[in-house]
């Protein structure tokens, strides 16, 4: 059964890149046909996408975040990452990996509480 | 970019049917899934595709689609369905086109 785990700091100051990995267990992070992704949810508020790799390497993410977000893969560990520069307290968030096939968010990790405070 | 429209609460008697829609220009195109979550977890998901539910969730739960609304139907809504629900589906503008999700619905079952 595939899992999802996120894992980085709970804490990030104002100005300074948020780093987070979601480490994919049960399968193979290079399996065909799926997007690996980024969504957030600030406190009290909705769900909003960051960001996805597909498969063969290619990369999507949020037109609002475009300029400050990275996700990358690490194959060899199966793992995935987030970088999110310049952060504020607006990007202070649950912050959830998931992984698309053609049937929508299937399969999400726990999420993990990042906040930016000095 | 697109943007998908939800109510923000809706509410509903325990067991009778409830249904929760999504607006949006880019579901003339593409179907929405739904998720449910509920305090404290990560979202499930409930509904994909034209109607169909991952194994697991309960055939009360299903979706429809027109135009450029999508719904989500729970007949014979259960105490255990109150949660926030969201659609979700891409930008208008191609395959690869960014996600974006509905502002989210709490359902209220009375």
């Amino acid at each position: 059964q595939l899992q999802l785990q996120e894992s980085g700091p709970g804490l990030v100051k104002p100005s300074e890149t948020l780093s987070l990995t979601c480490t994919v267990s049960g399968g193979s992070i290079s399996s065909s046909s799926y997007y690996w992704g980024w969504i957030r949810q600030p406190p009290g508020k909705g769900l909003e996408w960051i960001g996805s790799i597909y498969y063969s390497g290619s990369t999507y993410y949020n037109p609002s975040l475009k300029s400050r977000v990275t996700i990358s893969v690490d194959t060899s560990k199966n793992q995935f990452s987030l970088k999110l520069s310049s952060v504020t307290a607006a990007d202070t968030a649950v912050y959830y990996c998931a992984r698309r096939g053609s049937s929508g968010w299937r399969v999400w990790g726990q999420g993990t509480t990042v906040t930016v405070s000095s | 970019s697109s943007e998908l429209t939800q109510d923000p609460a809706v509410s509903v008697a325990l067991g009778q049917t409830v249904r929760i829609t999504c607006q949006g220009d880019s579901l003339r195109s593409y179907y929405a899934s739904w998720y449910q979550q509920k305090p404290g977890q990560a979202p499930v998901l409930v509904i994909y595709g034209k109607n169909n539910r991952p194994s697991g969730i309960p055939d009360r739960f299903s979706g429809s689609s027109s135009g450029n609304t999508a719904s989500l139907t729970i007949t014979g809504a259960q105490a255990e369905d109150e949660a926030d629900y969201y659609c979700n589906s891409r930008d208008s503008s191609g395959n690869h086109s960014p996600w974006v999700f509905g502002g989210g619905t709490k359902l209220t079952v009375l």
